[in-house]
């Protein structure tokens, strides 16, 4: 079946320094990928998606390249914010027809000013 | 309503009661999801609306969980005889039913049953 394995947190991190969560994913076909993010008190929300190997999404100064032959989704951003700080899910939708989502466990990221 | 709205927020309830949590999507979102996340894990799908019909319920884990949406717009998860392994967010989404369409997720009913 379907699987997303992500890296575990807390990921600690300064203002500014760069940030990589990793993302691998099983699945059969050419299933989309999505990172969301959700803030403390907050529902989730869509941070960047690909829907086809080598497709590169960003958002906000994040991104994640679609890399079929690693089976990789890597969540990176040059420079973070304390605003940054978050739970982060990577995500995958298999080519089925509708968005039904299989989710990692999440990382949470901390970033002290 | 601007966003899928989700009540109650928080729900305590007794081993065996039976218990709804009510879903209200975007308006004219025609796609509808139900989660369940757990402490410590990523959302785990339960069942997909398109419209009014069921288009997938694989993810109920048993049938002490049932679902409707009958004028596909507001949904109820249903659950009966609830058991303490129930405890979770359970968490609904709406999109407007493209495929690999952005969705839109609630806050959330943080179930809790005692």
């Amino acid at each position: 079946g379907n699987s997303v394995t992500q890296m575990e947190g807390p990921v600690t991190l300064s203002e500014e320094a760069f940030l990589t969560i990793n993302c691998t994913y099983t699945a059969t076909g050419y299933p989309s990928l999505f990172w969301y993010v959700q803030y403390p008190g907050e529902g989730l929300q869509l941070l960047l998606k690909a829907t086809k190997a080598d497709d590169k999404g960003s958002n906000k100064g994040f991104e994640a390249t679609y890399r079929k032959e690693t089976t990789s989704f890597h969540l990176e951003k040059g420079s973070v914010q304390v605003s940054d700080s978050a739970v982060y899910f990577c995500a995958l939708s298999a080519s089925s027809g509708y968005s039904t989502l299989t989710f990692g466990k999440g990382t949470m990221l901390l970033v002290s000013p | 309503g601007a966003g899928v709205s989700q009540t109650p927020s928080n729900k305590v309830t007794e081993k065996g009661k039976y218990v709804e949590l009510r879903c209200d999507p975007i308006s004219g979102h025609t796609a509808l999801y139900w989660y369940r996340q757990s402490l410590g894990q990523g959302p785990e799908f339960l069942i997909y609306f398109q419209g009014t019909g069921a288009a997938d319920d694989s993810g109920l884990p048993n049938d002490r969980f049932f679902a409707v949406r009958p004028e596909g717009s507001v949904s109820t998860l249903k659950i009966q005889r609830t058991e303490r392994g129930d405890s979770a967010v359970y968490l609904c989404a709406s999109s407007s039913g493209a495929t690999n369409e952005k969705l839109f997720f609630g806050s959330g009913t943080q179930l809790s049953v005692l």
